[in-house]
């Protein structure tokens, strides 16, 4: 089965500090994507980063910024210089390229504290 | 440049009855999928439509359907509403069969409540 974790409930950071969200998944293919959405109380689901697996050169997408590790099946996402509109709820996905579905972990929520 | 448009925003019903849900696509657009997310949890995956037929299901009984129309837009209903139904229903818009290069737009749901 595909699975993805996300194992931090919930992260607060501090205005203009680095955070990192952990996400683990779980499959058995070799072609897939993964994605980082975040969720503010407007419910839209918002892109925040991408990540071809067949890509060994880790994402970056301004502030957001992923470190992939496909042998351990581990993608987290850092959030540098974090910003008060930074708080959401982020969520780690997965889709194969053959699918047409995305999979996702259960969210972690981010607090930014002034 | 319209956004994925859902509606309606808030809905309230009783069990046993019936909902229709409601999606208009980014401009462009040609597929789409349907998610359930249930309070402090991720979407799950409902189903995607395109050229007006379900493409793909996610693991939801028969009292799950929907429908595609031509100009893209598409409805999700649910029959014999359980309390357990009780989510935000996200609908999501993409191009060619949700192919994961081309990326989804979002709406901001229908949050669905049964009483």
């Amino acid at each position: 089965a595909q699975t993805v974790t996300q194992s931090q409930p919930e992260m607060s950071v501090q205005e203009a500090e680095t955070v990192t969200l952990s996400c683990t998944y779980d499959t058995s293919e070799s072609d897939y994507y993964l994605f980082w959405y975040k969720q503010p109380p407007s419910r839209q689901m918002i892109l925040v980063i991408r990540q071809e697996a067949y890509k060994q050169q880790n994402a970056t997408e301004n502030r957001f910024s992923v470190n992939f590790q496909k042998a351990a099946k581990s993608f987290s996402l850092k959030i540098s210089d974090s910003q008060l509109g930074d708080a959401a709820m982020y969520f780690c996905a997965y889709q194969l390229d053959s699918s047409y579905k995305l999979i996702f972990g259960s969210g972690t929520r981010l607090l930014v504290r002034p | 440049d319209a956004g994925v448009t859902q509606s309606p925003t808030h809905l309230i019903k009783t069990r046993g009855q019936q909902v229709t849900l409601r999606c208009s696509p980014k401009s462009g657009h040609d597929t789409v999928s349907w998610y359930q997310q249930a309070l402090g949890q991720g979407p799950q995956f409902i189903f995607q439509y395109y050229e007006e037929e379900e493409r793909q299901r996610g693991n939801f009984p028969d009292r799950f359907s929907g429908h595609q129309f031509p100009n893209y837009s598409s409805e999700l209903n649910v029959n014999a509403l359980l309390l357990g139904d009780s989510a935000l229903y996200l609908c999501a818009s993409s191009l060619k069969y949700g192919r994961p290069y081309y990326g989804y737009t979002f709406g901001s749901g229908t949050r669905l409540t049964v009483v």
